[in-house]
């Protein structure tokens, strides 16, 4: 168990729907990353926020949305969902200090859209 | 971002043998080098990293070095066994701490 909290775990819904995907980080860490990985591909970065605010964005689409709250938990929002949007959607956490840690990963939210 | 490249795609040893896989990084600031294993259907987990101040780090069967000169880094796993199946991604965090992660190495050890 890395500590890090994501729901749902599945998730199946249609083209042009909206979900929400929700991660609880380690206690303590301030830095939550969110991950997309379709299938057989690698982790692609869509964004990173710390401490509440946005840090950075990778290659997250404008359809997609995402917020950290004064709890330090993160959601990312999906909406207007395509067939190539399936895929296994994971959050990290991290402490930042002086120096890069290690990012804890959640087990996943598998999306599925039909 | 941070450009990092992973290598080979797959790999298939046999049991016993030694695999090695390697990355190369752009950002010449970045000075951790995690490798991370992913079991099928599972998170990637931590499984070694190295510092800049390091050029080489074991842990029993597994091994990491780095060349910061040519900005590249290599995990070595010796004596290969099946449950060390699996996708292997190495990641090298900008100045900004992203973690860019390469491709991924899906190895396959054969008993």
């Amino acid at each position: 168990d890395s500590g890090v909290t994501q729901t749902p775990k599945h998730l199946i819904t249609a083209t042009g729907q909206r979900v929400t995907l929700r991660c609880s980080p380690r206690s303590g860490d301030l830095s939550v990353y969110w991950y997309q990985q379709s299938l057989d591909q690698g982790l692609q970065f869509l964004i990173q926020y710390y401490n509440g605010e946005e840090r950075a964005k990778g290659n997250i689409l404008e359809r997609f949305s995402a917020q950290q709250f004064p709890d330090l938990h993160s959601e990312l929002n999906l909406s207007s969902l395509e067939l190539g949007d399936s895929a296994l959607y994971f959050c990290a956490s991290s402490v930042i200090g002086a120096n890069t840690g290690e990012l804890f990963f959640g087990e996943g939210s598998r999306l599925t859209v039909l | 971002g941070e450009n990092v490249e992973q290598h080979p795609s797959t790999l298939s040893v046999q049991e016993g043998d030694s695999a090695v896989i390697k990355c190369t990084y752009s950002d010449s600031a970045s000075n951790y080098f995690p490798w991370y294993k992913q079991e099928l259907g599972k998170r990637p987990q931590l499984i070694i990293d190295i510092r800049s101040n390091v050029g080489e780090k074991k842990d029993q069967r597994i091994a990491v070095t780095l060349n910061k000169t040519a900005k590249h880094f290599s995990l070595h796993i010796t004596e290969t066994q099946p449950e060390d199946s699996a996708v292997y991604f190495c990641a090298a965090p900008n100045t900004g701490n992203q973690f860019y992660f390469g491709t991924g190495t899906s190895l396959t050890v054969i008993p």
